[in-house]
C-alpha cells in the first residue's frame, strides 16, 4: 500500500523567513496530494492541495510543488508569521483507495518572533 | 466546519468498558472516516464508509467496530477499551469523488482509558 514520509519532523524559522516541508510517497498511481494544518487543540484543516496533472499551485503565501518522477511534493510558506505556527500534515490518495488518504507523520512548525 | 460534529468531546473510561464515539454530519457526504491521532504517528485510519451500510477497515481496525445505518451518522465503538486506545479520535467526511476529495474533520474526541 501507500506510504508517506514527511521531513522535517520539527522546523523553527524566524518570522518573515520561508519554510519548506517535504513529503515523499511510494505509490506512483497516487493522484491527489492535500496539505492540512492543525493548530494546537484544533481539528486538521485543508490549506492547499494539488492534483497529479499539475506541477505547482499557489495561494497567497503558500505553494505546493509536485515532482511525479521523484514521487515527492513540498509545501512552501513564504513571509512566515506567528499564526503559521502549527503542525502540518501531508497526505496522498491513490486511485485504488477510494477516498482514503494516507497521511504523513506531521511537521511541527514554530515561527519565532 | 459546523457541519460535522463529534460527541462526547472528552471521555474517560476504564479498561474493559464499552465506549461509543458519535459522529454526525449535515452535508449528506457519502464518505465518512474515523482516524486516531497519536504523537509521532500522525493520523491513522481506523475504518471508513463509502455509503450507508458500506464500511471497510483502514490501517488500524483491531478493537473497533463501526456501523452506518444512516448517511449522516457514523458511530465508532470500542467493544472492550484498552489503555493503548487512549488517543484523540477524529471523524471526517468527504462528498467528492474523482481527483479531489477534500476531507472535512470534526472537532475530535479525546479519549482516556485508565
Amino acid at each position: 500500500g501507500e506510504n508517506v514520509e514527511q521531513h522535517p519532523s520539527t522546523l523553527s524559522v524566524q518570522e518573515g523567513d520561508s519554510a519548506v516541508i517535504k513529503c515523499t510517497y511510494s505509490d506512483s498511481a497516487s493522484n491527489y496530494f492535500p496539505w492540512y494544518k492543525q493548530e494546537l487543540g484544533k481539528r486538521p484543516q485543508l490549506i492547499i492541495d494539488i492534483r497529479s496533472n499539475v506541477g505547482e499551485k499557489k495561494d497567497q503565501r503558500i505553494a505546493v510543488t509536485l515532482n511525479k518522477t521523484a514521487k515527492h511534493f513540498s509545501l512552501h510558506i513564504t513571509e512566515t508569521q506567528p499564526e503559521d505556527s502549527a503542525v502540518y500534515f501531508c497526505a496522498a490518495r491513490g486511485p485504488n483507495y477510494g477516498q482514503n488518504f494516507v497521511f504523513g507523520p506531521g511537521t511541527r512548525l514554530s515561527v519565532l518572533p | 466546519d459546523a457541519g460535522i460534529t463529534q460527541s462526547p468531546r472528552y471521555k474517560i473510561t476504564e479498561t474493559g468498558r464499552q465506549v461509543t464515539l458519535m459522529c454526525h454530519q449535515t452535508w449528506s457526504h457519502s464518505y465518512m472516516f474515523w482516524y486516531r491521532q497519536d504523537l509521532g504517528h500522525g493520523l491513522r485510519l481506523i475504518y471508513y464508509s463509502a455509503a450507508a451500510d458500506i464500511t471497510d477497515k483502514g490501517e488500524v481496525p483491531d478493537g473497533y467496530v463501526v456501523s452506518r445505518s444512516k448517511t449522516e451518522n457514523f458511530p465508532l465503538t470500542l467493544e472492550s477499551a484498552t489503555r493503548s486506545q487512549t488517543s484523540v479520535y477524529f471523524c471526517a467526511s468527504s462528498g467528492f469523488s474523482g481527483l479531489t476529495g477534500e476531507q472535512y474533520f470534526g472537532p475530535g474526541t479525546r479519549l482516556t482509558v485508565t
